[in-house]
């Protein structure tokens, strides 16, 4: 099967631009998830979606960051305006279902570095 | 404060010997934890789930067990080889309302020397 797909796979912008992030997951998969991972740090969660609905969004800084999951496929994240503490890798996972025996399958992210 | 530690940031280990990694958390009650393994460059790729109620899985080379009641895991790498060598992190998953969160550990980084 075809992984998650991201783009882009790198990202160099100056503070308070905006960005964008574009994600695909595995076809069929029902949740998918955007993660952080700020270098010698483990991923950190930002929002979680089901279908197209927001199922946890609790760690997402929602006066920068916005994300949407148009007809429970693809799904972008935005950040406007950057900061430098947002210097970090996007991962974009998805999962089968939402429960605790479904893995997930992560794509390859995007480095974003805010300068 | 809830924590997830990863015994340390790098562990060296011989060709041949068995790696063992350790995830210790506090103020968490994981129904489950997985292990993943991350390559530079790389997103997280999942390796094995065990649940609450299971003390020991085991998958190929690795093996992985959970004491819910020390509060720590352990994962192990029998007969190691240097393409071993990566970031392994530890995931507890918790259920919420309606919801189940996966929240990550900083990661070991394994290097297995020739």
């Amino acid at each position: 099967e075809a992984g998650v797909a991201q783009s882009p796979r790198y990202k160099i912008i100056e503070k308070r631009q905006s960005v964008a992030f574009w994600c695909n997951p595995i076809s069929g998969h029902a949740t998918l998830y955007w993660y952080q991972q700020i270098l010698g740090q483990g991923p950190k969660l930002l929002i979680q979606f089901q279908n197209n609905g927001v199922v946890d969004d609790s760690q997402l800084p929602k006066d920068r960051f916005s994300a949407e999951r148009l007809k429970g496929v693809d799904s972008t994240l935005k950040i406007q305006p950057a900061k430098l503490e947002d210097s970090a890798v996007y991962l974009c996972a998805s999962s089968l279902a939402l429960r605790h025996n479904s893995p997930l399958h992560f794509g390859n992210g995007t480095r974003l570095t805010v300068t | 404060s809830q924590k997830i530690e990863q015994n340390s940031e790098a562990l060296n280990i011989q060709e041949g010997k068995t790696a063992t990694l350790t995830c210790n958390y506090t103020n968490y009650s994981p129904a489950y934890l997985q292990w993943y393994r991350q390559d530079p460059g790389r997103g997280p790729v999942f390796l094995l789930l065990i649940r609450e109620n299971e003390k020991e899985k085991r998958k190929e080379r690795l093996k992985v067990t959970f004491d819910t009641t020390l509060k720590q895991s352990l994962f192990h790498i029998t007969a190691s080889q240097p393409a071993d060598s990566a970031t392994y992190l530890c995931a507890l998953g918790m259920s919420g309302a309606g919801s189940y969160q996966l929240t990550f550990g900083k990661g070991t980084k394994l290097s297995v020397i020739p």
